[in-house]
């Protein structure tokens, strides 16, 4: 069975900074790979996704993300940061090509941002 | 384009009482369908998923049940409420096949036990 671990339960940067949030899976076989993003108020929104190839994917809002087997991780990052991405942030890993499409979710990492 | 509604939005509810909540997802067909618990500190907690009619899959024994009568329906229900199922209950989709998985949420329920 798959499971994430999401470490920072909360991290404050300051706006301008730069941002890494943590992400480490488990899971027998490759992996898909997702980072979610919560605002206050407001629903779900997928930031980028993991299936295959390329294992440094883009996504929206200038987020990237960098899929590492060796170290089971999959980091969030971004250059520098806006006082808009103050939200909850959710790693998740799915099981592939499957009918039994189980995706778990991490316990999330809610990011604050230092004016 | 495909869409997902879930009821009702709020909903407060004595300990013991009986809880229903609903999803249908439109615009799509023979659908992936979740729900999940979002509770204070605890990130979303997978309750139950089904690839097709009838067919569930629980992950956290509880007193809680999922049922999916229709392609596109899926509920969540409890014959007696526990003040612990209290939270944020998400119902979600995705479609199988490669470069499927992507969730996409409905609005929520948000449960108050009382």
């Amino acid at each position: 069975a798959q499971s994430v671990t999401q470490p920072d339960i909360h991290i404050t940067v300051s706006e301008g900074a730069s941002l890494e949030l943590r992400c480490n899976y488990s899971y027998g076989a490759t992996p898909y790979l997702f980072w979610y993003v919560q605002s206050p108020g407001q629903g779900l929104q997928l930031l980028l996704k993991y299936f295959s190839g390329d294992t440094l994917v883009q996504g929206i809002k200038g987020f990237e993300a960098e899929f590492k087997r060796s170290q089971s991780s999959f980091n969030l990052r971004k250059p520098s940061v806006h006082w808009s991405d103050a939200a909850e942030y959710f790693c998740a890993v799915g099981a592939g090509y499957s009918s039994a499409s189980k995706i778990i979710f991490g316990s999330g990492t809610r990011l604050s941002i230092r004016p | 384009s495909q869409t997902i509604h879930q009821w009702p939005a709020t909903l407060v509810q004595p300990v013991g009482s009986p809880l229903s909540l609903e999803c249908t997802v439109e615009g799509t067909s023979n659908p992936n369908l979740y729900w999940y618990r979002q509770a204070a500190g605890r990130g979303l907690q997978l309750l139950f998923y089904s690839v097709g009619i009838g067919q569930i899959s629980s992950e956290v024994p509880q007193n809680l049940s999922a049922s999916r009568p229709q392609d596109r329906q899926f509920i969540l229900s409890s014959k007696k409420l526990l003040l612990s199922d209290s939270g944020f209950y998400l119902c979600a989709w995705t479609l199988m096949g490669v470069g499927a998985n992507v969730l996409t949420f409905g609005a929520g329920s948000r449960l108050t036990v009382l």
